[in-house]
């Protein structure tokens, strides 16, 4: 079966400085790879995700990349704030089977 | 109101016990799923349900069974509970059939239920 690697599995860094979570897979058949972000005491909730035939995906200060070739895929944030203080997730998925496989998650802390 | 709910939120109980965790939502989705979460392991499959006559085993289902009463209720049991079954559990739902291409495979996760065996 498919499994998820993610990395690192905490990462510091300074308001306004960006961040990188980064993710590899392991079945080629994998089409689907969002990431979701875990607030304290709350359930994860998605926050961008990107089909295999697209390259790289943006929503304002987030954008996931993904190398099909390489099997990885990374979650970027940029001009980080303390609201982007959590877990988040990376998962991979086959098409219309909506299983997700995730990763073993990434505190990220955002320091003032 | 919350979309999807899970009780309870916390539960302590002993080794042995049975126990039951439940999930209702009010999406209409037909998918529904348990997961367990433990600190540096992420997020693990025990059972989907794609309706109401279909579960699956994921992942690790060994020691769970799951009930699927109706559409917007989906159950998890132990058994007898041992202390390394301590979790944090979710629920989630999907919907096969979306309004728009791009919440397709979206998960709806509940609040989660924190569970310890002792």
């Amino acid at each position: 079966g498919e499994n998820v690697e993610q990395h690192p599995s905490t990462l510091s860094v300074q308001e306004g400085d960006s961040a990188v979570i980064k993710c590899t897979y392991s079945d080629s058949a994998s089409n689907y790879f969002p990431w979701y972000k875990q607030e304290l005491g709350k359930g994860p909730q998605l926050i961008i995700d990107i089909r295999s035939n697209v390259g790289e995906k943006k929503d304002q200060r987030i954008a996931v990349t993904l190398n099909k070739t390489a099997k990885h895929f990374s979650l970027h944030i940029t001009e980080t704030q303390p609201e982007d203080s959590a877990v988040y997730f990376c998962a991979a998925s086959t098409g219309t089977a909506s299983k997700l496989t995730f990763g073993t998650g990434t505190r990220l802390q955002v320091t003032l | 109101d919350a979309d999807v709910t899970q009780t309870p939120r916390n539960r302590i109980t002993k080794t042995g016990k049975r126990i039951m965790l439940e999930c209702s939502q009010t999406k209409g989705h037909d998918r529904m799923y348990w997961y367990r979460q433990d600190p540096g392991l992420g997020l693990r499959l025990i059972y989907y349900s794609f309706d109401v006559k279909d579960i699956n085993k994921g992942e690790i289902s060994d020691g769970y069974s799951v009930s699927r009463q109706a559409q917007a209720k989906f159950s998890l049991s132990l058994e007898s509970a041992i202390p390394n079954q301590t979790a944090l559990y979710f629920c989630a739902t999907s919907d096969p059939n979306p309004p728009s291409e791009s919440s397709y495979n979206e998960q709806f996760f509940g609040p989660g239920t924190r569970l310890t065996v002792l």
